[in-house]
């Protein structure tokens, strides 16, 4: 199975900077048919999570521009331009490249220093 | 707009079953799938499964073949998820969503339910 590991699991962000958080996979996430299906969710405290990004950089509607995907391969990458007070939360990384498990990072905390 | 409402939170013993409904709205209910995700207490997202609300196929998580089954009534556009033996490590807050097969992605989901297992 493909093992998603994200870094840092906390992330201490301070108001109005920017913040970067990595997910690498054990395997490629490109699938047989030229994709890469890794999306990125975000959940709020008490709340359930959120589609932000998907397949790697593609914004979810009503999400902020301040939110950009990228990478390729094995390795991703979720930056927050200008870090605001409601971004508090947990991000998850996840797979959908191996068809049919799909796999979850192990979240990220941001919060606010 | 899309809506998923989930059913409420349930309280089972070890062994019993339990089954989840989740009711869409705001779309047509065939044209995509459901996934089926977990999170215990205070830990991160656990996928479960899914299933085409067009076919009815589904696609389970290793861990859980045999004990789980989802399924959907297209006459309602409500989905199911059953779980069956359950034991104390299934409590945790169960939540659908909307899977869209072109980009493999949830986009929108339930407001989850909680289930305790507890003898």
């Amino acid at each position: 199975d493909i093992v998603m590991t994200q870094t840092p699991l906390s992330s201490p962000v301070t108001l109005g900077q920017p913040a970067s958080i990595s997910c690498r996979s054990s395997q490629s996430l490109v699938h047989s048919d030229g994709n890469t299906y890794l999306s990125w969710l975000q959940q709020r405290p008490g709340q359930p999570p959120r589609l932000l990004i998907y397949k790697i950089s593609n914004r979810f509607s009503g999400v902020p521009d301040r939110f950009s995907g990228s990478g390729a391969g094995t390795d991703f990458t979720l930056k927050i331009s200008r870090v605001e007070a409601e971004d508090v939360g947990v991000y998850y990384c996840m797979q959908a490249t191996q068809f049919p498990q799909n796999t979850f990072g192990q979240g990220t905390r941001l919060e606010i220093k | 707009q899309v809506q998923l409402v989930q059913s409420g939170a349930e309280v089972k013993k070890p062994g019993a079953s339990v089954k989840v409904s989740c009711k869409a709205s705001g779309y047509t209910f065939t044209s995509y799938g459901i996934s089926w995700v977990r999170q215990a207490p205070g830990q991160g997202l656990e996928w479960m499964g899914w299933i085409s609300a067009y076919n009815g196929n589904t696609n389970y998580a290793q861990k859980l073949q045999g004990r789980v089954t989802m399924t959907t009534d297209t006459s309602t556009s409500t989905a199911y998820m059953e779980l069956r033996s359950l034991r104390s490590d299934d409590t945790a807050v169960y939540y659908c969503a909307r899977l869209r097969f072109l980009e493999w992605s949830t986009d929108y989901w339930g407001q989850g339910t909680l289930v305790t297992v507890s003898s």
